[in-house]
């Protein structure tokens, strides 16, 4: 079966400082990998996402990066975080497009 | 452009009470997928449900239901005799054909609180 696993689960950190989240899924080749950010709001909105080792689609201009060095491994980074950055993170995968996306357990980030 | 739309920000039932939660969407393509997942205070999101567009016959699974209607683009979720344990917040997506990677556009949520 597959597992998607997404750590830390919560994070503090101070403005400026830099920002790596890890995310692997387990069981399934080639996935499509997907960074959300959940604001206080409730809103998700779609930071990252990749079809394939490399390739990286941003969807909203912003200070955090993303990099897929391997096929199941999905980071997301940040050289100096802002207080805006605060929110709650959550890694998903998918088996091919238009199918249901299944979500890590999330990390929630807090810079102070 | 692809949008969702939950108009209901929070919902508060007693038990046993029937609930729906409200979608509208906007779309330009023929072709997309609609999606209802859950979101319970732990964090994680479950999935419900995903339709294509193509198949507007509505479905039914336990308490659940979901009415689908490309006349009003509308994706409506129906809870019957609701649980303490539906307690949650409720998202709607929606993903077109023409977007790279399958991506999902969510809705804000609605949060469901269901009191004993």
């Amino acid at each position: 079966s597959q597992t998607i696993h997404q750590w830390p689960a919560t994070l503090v950190q101070p403005v400026g400082s830099p920002l790596s989240l890890e995310c692997t899924v387990e069981g399934t080749s080639n996935p499509n990998l997907y960074w959300y950010r959940q604001a206080a709001g409730r809103g998700l909105q779609l930071l990252f996402y990749s079809v394939g080792i490399g390739q990286i689609s941003s969807e909203v201009p912003q200070n955090l990066s993303a990099s897929r060095p391997q096929d199941r491994q999905f980071i997301l980074s940040s050289k100096k975080l802002l207080l805006s950055d605060s929110g709650f993170y959550l890694c998903a995968w998918s088996r091919w497009e238009y199918e249901k996306l299944f979500f890590g357990s999330g990390t929630q980030l807090s810079v102070l | 452009a692809q949008k969702v739309t939950q108009a209901q920000t929070e919902i508060s039932v007693v038990e046993k009470e029937d609930v729906t939660l409200d979608c509208v969407y906007e779309t330009r393509d023929t072709t997309y997928y609609l999606f209802w997942y859950k979101q319970p205070p732990s964090g994680e999101l479950v999935f419900l449900i995903r339709r294509n567009s193509f198949d507007e016959q509505n479905e039914i699974s336990g308490r659940y239901s979901w009415n689908f209607q490309k006349s009003t683009s509308s994706f409506n979720f129906t809870i019957t005799a609701s649980q303490v344990v539906d307690s949650a917040v409720y998202f709607c997506a929606l993903s077109e054909a023409g977007n790279q990677g399958g991506k999902l556009i969510f809705g804000q949520g609605t949060e469901l609180s269901v009191k004993p």
